[in-house]
This record gives C-alpha cells, structure tokens and sequence, in this order.
C-alpha cells in the first residue's frame, strides 16, 4: 500500500533555512506528481506546492514563492522542500500528499502522509 | 485566488441521523472542458492526516461507505452523512482543484449530540 513518510522539521529560527524530506513508496513514485500540504491550528489546510511526475514543472502558494523550493528525486523514490527565510507564520505540520491521478501535474491528490512539524521561533 | 466557505463550523447530529455541510466556492469551479466540478472532500480525524472522501463533487473513492455522499455543481456544494455513525466523528474539509492555488475550505467539525 502506498507510504508517504515525512521527515526533517524541527526547531528553527527565523531567518533560517530547513529541507523537509518525504520517503514514498507502494507505488510507482515516478508516475504521479506530489505535493506538499501544510496544517495549523489559526490557518487550516493551506497547499504550498506542487511538482510535476518528471520534476520539470513546479508551482507554489504565493506566500511561499521565492523561498519554498520542491523537488524531487525519482531514482530515490523521495520528495523534498525547502524552506528558506523561515518566518514564525510558517509554523505548521508539513505533509507531503500523492496526486491522485497518473498525469504529469494531477491537482488533486490523495494518499497523504503523516506529518512532521515544523516550528519557526527564536 | 478561490475562496472556498463553508458552513456551517460545527453541528452536532444524534447517532443515525443526516449531517449536511454545505461549500460554496467564490467562483466556479465547473470546467466547460469536461463538465467536472473540481471539487473534492476530505474527513480528517484526530491524530491524522486528512482522507479523500469524494472528488469531481460526487464521486466516491474506493472503499468510502455509501452513506457518504457529494452534491452541487458549479459554486455551491454539499456534503452529506446520510445515517451519522461514531466513527466519523471528524472535520471535514471542502477543497478545489480547479486553479492553482489549490484551496481548502475552512472545516467543520461533525459531533455526535
């Protein structure tokens, strides 16, 4: 079955930088485009980026444009974001989530993983 | 951007009885393409991630229980529990896919009364 774990948030300052990891695998990883999701408790569910099956094509929120980078790593079976210029409204649970659909740039998606939190403060 | 609204933020339904959430999206989310509404469900419970109930408005994803149904086109839609069960017991989110960026509802919380 399909296994998305996510790994890498922490403790971090403002003004720093993290990179988030997400391990898949029960699928065909190089087929579907993933995304990245994140969680809190004043803001709900807000989408941060997406990146195509091939890795060639990417799109992010508009508040994390410029400082939130996706990619990914199909030889690794392994998603990534990182996080630059880290601000304390970016405190949240971080989830990676598979497309739904098998095409390049599936908006919708499905299986999520469980989470890693990421904390922004001094 | 699409601002998607729901209500109501929380209701409380007695065991066996309807829950209707309601998601109105601030512009349409109906492709003229493919006629698909690009609006999906999620429940999230406690402790977990959120779960995909329904996509395309109304349709079910494998192994979601039939009293789960979706409903609407266009800017309005519904989501209803037709016979409540104590498992879900959740938040339930609303979201587009339609444009990017992909945005979510504000929740509501379902509850037994």
């Amino acid at each position: 079955q399909v296994q998305l774990v996510e790994s890498g948030g922490g403790v971090v300052q403002p003004g720093r930088s993290l990179r988030l990891s997400c391990a898949a695998s029960g699928f065909t990883f190089s087929n579907y485009a993933m995304h990245w999701v994140r969680q809190t408790p004043g803001k709900g569910l807000e989408w941060v980026a997406i990146i195509s099956s091939d890795g060639s094509n990417k799109n992010y929120a508009d508040s994390m444009k410029g400082r939130f980078t996706i990619s990914r790593d199909n030889s690794k079976n392994t998603l990534y974001l990182q996080m630059n210029s880290l601000l304390p409204e970016d405190t949240a649970v971080y989830y990676c989530a598979k497309g739904r659909f098998k095409t390049p740039m599936s908006f919708l998606f499905d299986d999520w993983g469980q989470g890693t939190l990421v904390t922004v403060s001094s | 951007d699409i601002v998607m609204t729901q209500s109501p933020d929380s209701l409380a339904v007695s065991l066996g009885e309807r829950a209707t959430i309601n998601c109105k999206s601030s512009q349409s989310v109906l492709s003229s393409s493919n006629n698909n509404n690009y609006l999906g469900w999620f429940q999230q419970k406690p402790g977990q991630p959120p779960k995909l109930l329904i996509y395309w408005a109304s349709t079910r994803e494998s192994g979601v229980p039939d009293r789960f149904s979706g409903s609407g086109s266009g800017t309005d839609f519904t989501l209803t529990i037709s016979s409540l069960q104590a498992e879900d017991v959740a938040v339930y989110y609303c979201q587009q896919y339609h444009s990017s960026p992909l945005t979510f509802g504000g929740g509501t919380k379902v509850e037994i009364k």
